[in-house]
């Protein structure tokens, strides 16, 4: 069974960082394509970053609103994928999750960031 | 970008009613090499994650009811869930993964009358 467990939401200032955690299990993590994806507040949802596998030398795309901010990144090792998120803004303000692929068969249950002072 | 657009934004309709709700893309989804769409639906109950219902504009994922039916090509896609049961309350999305960055509609809120 395909898990994915979305870790290291919770409340921060704006101009603070977040590191964002996802374990993973019950699939071939290492020739997995890997996203991060948020679902803000009004229920819009964002793609933000995808990191592809090692045979694509770890190719790494981003939206271009989060480029320079938001830092996607993998350990094969641990069937993980991370999101370092710096300079965070209100708008930030999300459910995070992470997702398999380029269509989303699996998802988590997210883990909530709140930007607030 | 590839920019999608919803319509419409909600609907109202009664159990066992037929619904159809409209995703269009600002480019063709279509690659000419293997003649597949790239457009995916979701569903998203109150209180979920979403659930993939449909890849490839008309593949319904394994477990999803028949009811529910993808169609369209190109730039032009429709969601249609044949005879709408109560526990289909739901925003449903469709998605781009024909490019990154891979694009959301801004969803269709069903609700039943």
């Amino acid at each position: 069974e395909v898990q994915l467990v979305e870790t290291g939401g919770g409340l921060v200032q704006p101009g603070n960082s977040l590191k964002l955690s996802c374990a993973t299990s019950g699939f071939t993590f290492s020739t997995a394509w890997m996203n991060w994806i948020r679902q803000t507040p009004g229920k819009r949802l964002e793609w933000l970053a995808q990191i592809e596998d090692k045979s694509n030398n770890y190719f790494i795309s981003y939206l271009e609103s989060v480029k320079g901010r938001f830092t996607i990144s993998r350990d094969d090792s641990k069937s993980s994928v991370y999101l370092q998120m710096n300079n965070l803004k209100e708008e930030d303000t999300a459910i995070y999750y992470c997702t398999i692929g380029d269509w989303f068969a699996y998802w988590g249950q997210g883990t909530l960031v709140t930007v607030s002072s | 970008d590839i920019v999608m657009t919803q319509t419409p934004s909600s609907q109202a309709v009664s159990a066992g009613e037929k619904v159809t709700m409209s995703c269009k893309s600002s480019q063709s989804l279509l690659y000419s090499e293997n003649k597949k769409n790239y457009l995916a639906w979701y569903q998203q109950k109150p209180g979920q994650s979403p659930k993939l219902l449909i890849s490839w504009a008309s593949t319904r994922e394994s477990g999803v009811p028949d009811r529910f039916i993808g169609s369209g090509s190109g730039t032009d896609f429709t969601l249609t869930i044949s005879s709408v049961q109560a526990e289909d309350l739901a925003v449903y999305y469709c998605e781009q993964y024909y490019d990154t960055p891979l694009t959301f509609g801004s969803g269709t809120k069903l609700e039943i009358k």
